[in-house]
């Protein structure tokens, strides 16, 4: 059958726009969350990170927001800009190691 | 400081033959991971290490073998490559294991024929 993998979700947005990247996680007691952002041709990069006692964090033109009633954990960027366009990836921790979502490719229009 | 370095940066197999994938680190870090990135996908762990000595499989183990002997260093192996084995590589490393952030290599792209 196909696979949902070749087929990744796509957010297009207007430079300058504010930018909101969604993620369901599996494991209730999942404890730390991650937002990498990955280049074409490169490797993923920290973005934002937050912990269980927590549900909100903010960065440099980001936020992460964490809702632990319905397992979702969203990205939030703020004024959009071309460099912004990758593929963005949340991850949830598994004992010693991270389990990554499948991605959502962010696309920004000039 | 490099962080995490990935040898080599492209290679093209023959069904059957082996090679050797060398990921360093020089941040004393003592987790470090293998990963998988076939085209619009996600990561997928291969295999990782807690420490110096120790391996431990992903998600994603088979036709795959890996060495930590050395801290700094952690290396995967394909004793006969396959053409599903034909992926993008990540190495990673982390000095809390699944609490805190993982530091990614820039990735060998591998070619199977």
């Amino acid at each position: 059958g196909e696979s949902v993998g070749l087929h990744l979700p796509t957010l297009s947005v207007q430079e300058g726009d504010n930018s909101i990247i969604n993620c369901a996680y599996s494991n209730s007691a999942s404890d730390y969350f991650i937002w990498y952002k990955q280049e074409s041709g490169k490797g993923p990069q920290f973005i934002i990170d937050i912990r269980s006692n927590m549900d909100k964090r903010q960065g440099q033109r980001v936020t992460v927001l964490l809702n632990k009633t319905v397992k979702h954990l969203s990205l939030q960027i703020a004024a959009t800009q071309p460099g912004d366009s990758a593929v963005y990836f949340c991850a949830e921790r598994n004992g010693n190691k991270l389990v990554f979502g499948a991605g959502t490719i962010l696309r920004v229009k000039s | 400081n490099a962080g995490v370095t990935q040898t080599p940066k492209f290679r093209v197999l023959k069904t059957g033959q082996s090679m050797t994938l060398l990921c360093a680190q020089d941040m004393n870090h003592e987790y470090m991971y293998w990963y998988r990135q076939d085209p619009g996908m996600g990561l997928r762990l291969i295999h990782y290490s807690v420490g110096e000595g120790t391996t431990a499989k992903g998600e994603v183990p088979d036709g795959y073998n890996v060495s930590r002997l050395k801290k700094q260093n952690f290396l995967l192996g394909l004793e006969s490559a396959a053409p599903s084995q034909t992926s993008v590589y990540f190495c990673a490393s982390s000095y809390l294991g699944g609490r805190d952030e993982q530091f990614f290599g820039p990735g060998t792209r591998l070619t199977v024929l």
